[in-house]
């Protein structure tokens, strides 16, 4: 069945960790792009990918880097974690020429 | 820079109430705006777009260039409405990257 996946959905760490959060989707789409969400707060685009080899980064700085080596694979590592960036991670992709954007679960990120 | 506000975070309606939520935006080139919901344990997912000017789950919402607004409007409230909802800009053409407002829970009691 055609989604799109983000594993793990709840991550506790210690500070320093070196870190990857995962995300496939199965749609065949070619752009992928990750989103930062504070509680309460708005979505913010932190990385995009238009397709295979392609990383942009997005609206919100963010200390994190992301790789697309493969169409339906589109990771996000943090190097070292820290309380800051305790957050939930949403990753989504878009594709065929059409603007409907489909999210996974979310990955929820506690630095301690 | 473009930007998206729904002034409201909570809105709480009794069954059968209208609900309308707000949506500002601020963008010097032609918008496409979005309605995204996100129900309980469920993931992000797309209600409806301002292009297709379509009624979705008896939702609709009207593109107001001259106001800048693209408000959210049900005109009878069911439980099952009870969600958080977003509104989101697409800001360019070539990637579909998507600025959103800062949400809107929608509580519906019975």
């Amino acid at each position: 069945e055609a989604d799109i996946y983000q594993t793990p959905r709840y991550l506790v760490i210690g500070t320093g960790k070196k870190i990857t959060l995962e995300c496939s989707q199965t749609m065949g789409h070619d752009k992928m792009y990750w989103y930062q969400q504070d509680p309460g707060m708005e979505l913010h685009l932190i990385h995009y990918s238009y397709g295979v080899n392609s990383t942009e980064k997005g609206d919100l700085s963010s200390e994190s880097t992301v790789s697309r080596i493969r169409t339906e694979h589109f990771p996000l590592t943090l190097e070292s974690a820290r309380p800051s960036h305790t957050s939930q991670y949403l990753c989504a992709s878009t594709g065929g020429g059409g603007t409907e954007a489909f999210f996974g679960q979310g990955t929820r990120l506690t630095v301690v | 820079a473009q930007r998206v506000t729904q002034p409201e975070k909570l809105l709480s309606v009794f069954k059968g109430a209208p609900v309308e939520l707000k949506c500002n935006y601020s963008y010097s080139g032609s918008p496409e705006l979005f309605w995204y919901v996100q129900y309980s344990r469920q993931r992000l997912q797309l209600l409806l777009r301002h292009i297709s000017r379509e009624s979705i789950k008896g939702f609709t919402a009207d593109l107001n260039k001259g106001e800048t607004s693209f408000h959210l409007k049900k005109p009878f409230a069911q439980e099952e409405d009870s969600a958080m909802y977003y509104c989101a800009l697409k800001v360019t053409a070539a990637v579909n990257k998507l600025t959103f407002g800062g949400g809107t829970r929608v509580l519906v009691k019975p």
